[in-house]
């Protein structure tokens, strides 16, 4: 099956660093996206890695490591505006293609002042 | 330039009826995709179209049904409705279709929140 796992629910302080990981087990691998959602709104892009390592972007940085199924999305310098709810979402291989994204239930990030 | 419309932003059916929800993607997308947004499940994707073909489809029972027309708007029906079928209807759009690697980022709608009752 296609299973994507990450954490429900984090907090977290004003000024400080989060990582939110994801695990992911796909038919193929076509690369991996973060998106961010606020409540009521819609989701946005964040990132997308297909190659492993770290591309940073800002505040927010997002790693992959495709041999252990293994991604993070790593947030810097919290701001209250960061609390939203953060999807992981895997573009799965060929026979699942085109703009088909397998998601994850998402992870809901509150900051704290 | 204006982001992907849906409409309406929310309806409230009851059991058995049916419903129509409509999208406009962003001015030269020419790939539109659905998803079913519910809590604790996240994002399950249900189809996608692109130049008016269905290109990909989620498991989800043969009442979920859409199509897309020659100016790239798109609409998606739901028949006999059920109660589980509460949900916020989610449309995305993009430029293209990549079949392989790519970052073909979706364009999302602030959705469509159906209760059926």
């Amino acid at each position: 099956g296609q299973n994507i796992d990450q954490p429900t629910e984090m907090t977290a302080t004003e000024g400080a660093i989060v990582q939110i990981n994801c695990t992911y087990q796909t038919s193929g691998f076509n690369g991996l996206f973060w998106y961010q959602q606020h409540a009521g709104e819609a989701p946005t892009f964040l990132s997308y890695n297909v190659l492993d390592g770290l591309e940073e972007k800002g505040r927010f940085s997002s790693f992959l490591s495709r041999s252990k199924g293994y991604s993070y999305l790593l947030l810097k310098e919290l701001q209250m505006k960061d609390s939203a709810s953060y999807l992981c979402a895997v573009k799965p291989g060929y026979s699942g293609g085109y703009n088909k994204l397998i998601f994850g239930a998402g992870t809901r990030l509150a900051v704290h002042p | 330039k204006a982001g992907v419309t849906q409409t309406p932003r929310y309806l409230i059916k009851t059991r058995g009826q049916q419903v129509t929800l409509s999208c406009s993607p962003i001015s030269g997308h020419r790939s539109v995709s659905w998803y079913q947004q519910t809590p604790g499940q996240g994002l399950q994707f249900l189809f996608e179209y692109f130049s008016e073909t269905q290109r990909n489809k989620g498991n989800f029972p043969g009442r979920f049904s859409g199509r897309q027309f020659s100016n790239s708007r798109s609409e998606m029906n739901v028949s006999t409705l059920e109660l589980g079928d509460s949900a916020l209807y989610l449309c995305a759009s993009s430029i293209s279709a990549l079949a392989g690697p790519g970052a073909n980022v979706l364009t999302f709608g602030a959705g469509s929140r159906l209760t059926v009752l």
